[in-house]
């Protein structure tokens, strides 16, 4: 398997603007979660989606923030409108609870280095 | 509130020195509790503990959980410069709560 996939890898935006950031999972991976990492705040989950039905987003810090999974191989993440405070890299991880214990383990994607100017 | 908390949060060393990383977590819901490794780019998995007292081991590294005092230990033996990134600590509840890590650098 190719393992979780993101894009764009990089993304330079202006303030106001519309950012989408894209993932698609390992297949037959039923959980699939979103998360932030900044050097102040570490990693922090924004949100995830089990079975392709967002379960908990507690994390997802403002209403600027989307986030969907319309299908088991593809899910986005938005903000509109970007600041720059949203500059941050955000990965996206998948995990297969089928698999008992082992499904505690997430598999990461590469990343999304998003900077708001 | 579910809380990881790791230390040191920094250590230099040199090529051939032990290190032991520690994770103390405070969770509802326990499930395992997982070390992952990050270089540059995205966190990968290193090992899962679920029960206390089995130590876990691949190559020079090795961890092991207390489930009684609540903390885990990683150590890594012999250390060598791809040895550096950060070490994070996550305790899998309904979701992985996941400490702020550990930067470890080894110069030569």
């Amino acid at each position: 398997d190719a393992g979780v996939i993101q894009s764009p890898r990089h993304e330079v935006t202006e303030m106001g603007q519309e950012v989408t950031l894209r993932c698609k999972p390992i297949s037959g991976h039923d959980y699939l979660f979103w998360y932030r990492q900044t050097m102040m705040r570490g990693l922090e989950l924004l949100i995830y989606f089990n079975n392709n039905v967002p379960i908990d987003d507690s994390g997802m810090p403002e209403d600027r923030f989307s986030a969907k999974m319309p299908n088991a191989s593809f899910s986005t993440l938005k903000i509109q409108p970007s600041e720059p405070r949203d500059s941050a890299v955000y990965f996206c991880a998948s995990s297969s609870r089928g698999q008992g214990l082992r499904g505690n383990i997430q598999y990461f994607g590469a990343g999304t280095r998003l900077s708001v100017l | 509130e579910d809380k990881v908390v790791q230390s040191p949060l920094s250590l230099v060393v040199h090529e051939g020195d032990t290190v032991t990383l520690n994770c103390s977590y405070e969770v509802t819901n326990f499930r395992s509790l997982l070390w992952y490794k990050q270089e540059k780019k995205a966190p990968t998995f290193l090992f899962m503990l679920t029960s206390s007292g089995i130590e876990k081991k691949s190559g020079r590294l090795s961890s092991i959980l207390d489930k009684k005092e609540l903390f885990s230990i990683l150590n890594i033996t012999a250390t060598q410069t791809g040895d550096s990134a950060v070490y994070l600590c996550a305790v899998a509840t309904d979701k992985l709560i996941f400490g702020t890590g550990t930067r470890l650098q080894v110069f030569p």
